[in-house]
């Protein structure tokens, strides 16, 4: 199975708001609710940012937002701050035994 | 607070075989399915394999399954991978994972910081 379709690079000022999407089929994003965001800074292991389409876990700022539309999920991240500089990606659960990741997406605060 | 600490990695050559370990602490290491998420080197996440809190069920990615095998020892609050058969494309950092959630695959709350396996002759 193809892994999930997320836009290579994204960026946005200090203050503003990005959105990053996450495409994949009904077989995967559009059938689960089962879709989740990591962060990963370079040089270090990826952080849980969203769970679960739009669950955030504790200690993560609530600038971070998850959302769902048919087969493509988002993670929207308000207020942008020079720390949320970062690779982005995004899983989907996709039945048993499959499990789907997104290519990554390079967030450059400017 | 929760702790995984990988080690094991290195230098192999095709062909050969290296097992992965993962120290657990600071919860109910029984309690969780754990699973094995791999990076190639400036590349993105791969999941590897998945292991439910009691030893079964099991589950694999199709680019390791015959080649690779998860265990876990509860007594030991310790995670393992059994890594044969080894090639070029296994070539990636390894992070132990917590996989918690509704069903395995769900979501990764905790990582450790990762194992680096460099396959090269």
């Amino acid at each position: 199975q193809s892994a999930l379709t997320q836009p290579p690079s994204a960026s946005g000022s200090p203050g503003q708001s990005v959105t990053i999407s996450c495409t994949g089929t009904s077989s995967d994003v559009g059938g689960y609710n089962y879709v989740s965001w990591y962060q990963q800074h370079p040089g270090k292991a990826p952080k849980l940012m969203i769970y679960e389409v739009s669950k955030r876990p504790s200690g993560v700022p609530d600038r971070f937002s998850g959302s769902k539309s048919g087969n493509t999920a988002s993670l929207t991240v308000s207020g942008l701050q020079a720390e949320d500089e970062a690779d982005y990606y995004c899983t989907s659960y996709a039945g048993r035994n499959n499990l789907l990741f997104g290519g990554g997406t390079k967030l450059t605060v400017l | 607070q929760v702790q995984l600490v990988e080690s094991g990695g290195g230098l192999v050559k095709p062909g050969g075989s290296l097992r992965l370990s993962c120290a657990a602490s600071g919860f109910t290491f029984s309690d969780y399915y754990m699973s094995w998420i791999r990076q190639a080197p400036g590349k993105g996440l791969e999941w590897v394999s998945c292991i439910s809190s009691s030893g079964t069920p099991i589950s694999y990615a199709d680019s390791v399954k015959g080649r690779f095998t998860i265990s876990r020892d509860n007594a030991k609050n310790s995670l393992y991978l059994q890594m044969n058969s080894l090639r070029a494309e296994d070539t990636a950092v390894y992070y132990c994972v917590i996989d918690r959630g509704a069903v395995a695959g769900d979501y990764f709350e905790h990582w450790g910081q990762g194992t680096l396996v460099t396959v090269s002759s």
